[in-house]
């Protein structure tokens, strides 16, 4: 079974910069995966933010940024901001007909 | 735009059938999914609808429980859920393929319908 991991909470300063990871149980994530990472605030539907790796959807500040470092896909915020926080959560696509998401971030900022 | 409906109570195994409807794009051209969210918990994919209905996966999680399909006449999504256990209580989301051939991420995403599973 697939498990897709994520930091269960992450802290970061205003101002500061955060790079929150999305990683498999087993093996490496690639570009092939179209790593996507959603924000979510309570009683909201997910907001994309960052689509196929590294691409900012529309309306993103680009304090938001997408990679793969090492062998996970990562999230950067740089100069957080107070209503930055949020539950983030990335999507992996596994192909043939499997979509996983990790199980999520809550990030602080404080 | 997306807009699910449908939700509500139901009694452990019992059953309900959740619409999505959608508006604002050519919506035939475009395969869609159902995620759903647990209280307090992540997101989980459950199930994909080709733009034509010829492919459709299932989560092994809902796999014979759960049947999706489209009417592209009506642009409309829906989720037939039976035998329902307290674990299925959560919010449904319609969510679109963001890109049309591309299955990799789902944008946009509707408001969410809520189910409750409860005796």
């Amino acid at each position: 079974q697939t498990v897709v991991t994520q930091e269960p909470s992450f802290s970061v300063s205003p101002g500061g910069t955060v790079t929150l990871t999305c990683g498999l149980s087993s093996g490496s994530v690639s570009t092939n995966y179209y790593p996507t990472w959603y924000q979510q605030t309570p009683g909201q539907a997910p907001r994309t933010l960052i689509y196929s790796t590294n691409s900012r959807s529309s309306g993103v500040p680009d304090r938001f940024s997408g990679s793969i470092l090492g062998n996970k896909a990562a999230l950067t915020i740089t100069g957080a901001q107070a209503d930055d926080e949020s539950d983030y959560y990335c999507l992996l696509y596994m192909g043939s007909g499997l979509w996983v998401f990790g199980g999520g971030t809550k990030l602080t900022v404080l | 735009q997306l807009v699910e409906s449908g939700g509500g109570l139901v009694r452990p195994g019992g059953s309900l059938r959740l619409s999505c409807a959608a508006s604002g794009f050519t919506f035939s051209d475009y395969s869609m999914n159902w995620v759903r969210q647990a209280p307090g918990k992540g997101l989980e994919w459950i199930s994909y609808i080709s733009r034509s209905s010829s492919t459709i996966y299932y989560a092994d999680s809902v796999k014979g429980r759960v049947t999706i399909s489209r009417d592209n006449a009506k642009n409309s999504l829906y989720l037939q859920m039976n035998s329902l256990r307290a674990e299925d209580t959560a919010v449904y989301y319609c969510a679109r393929v963001a890109v049309a051939g591309n299955p990799g991420w789902f944008d946009p995403w509707g408001q969410g319908t809520l189910v409750t599973v409860s005796s």
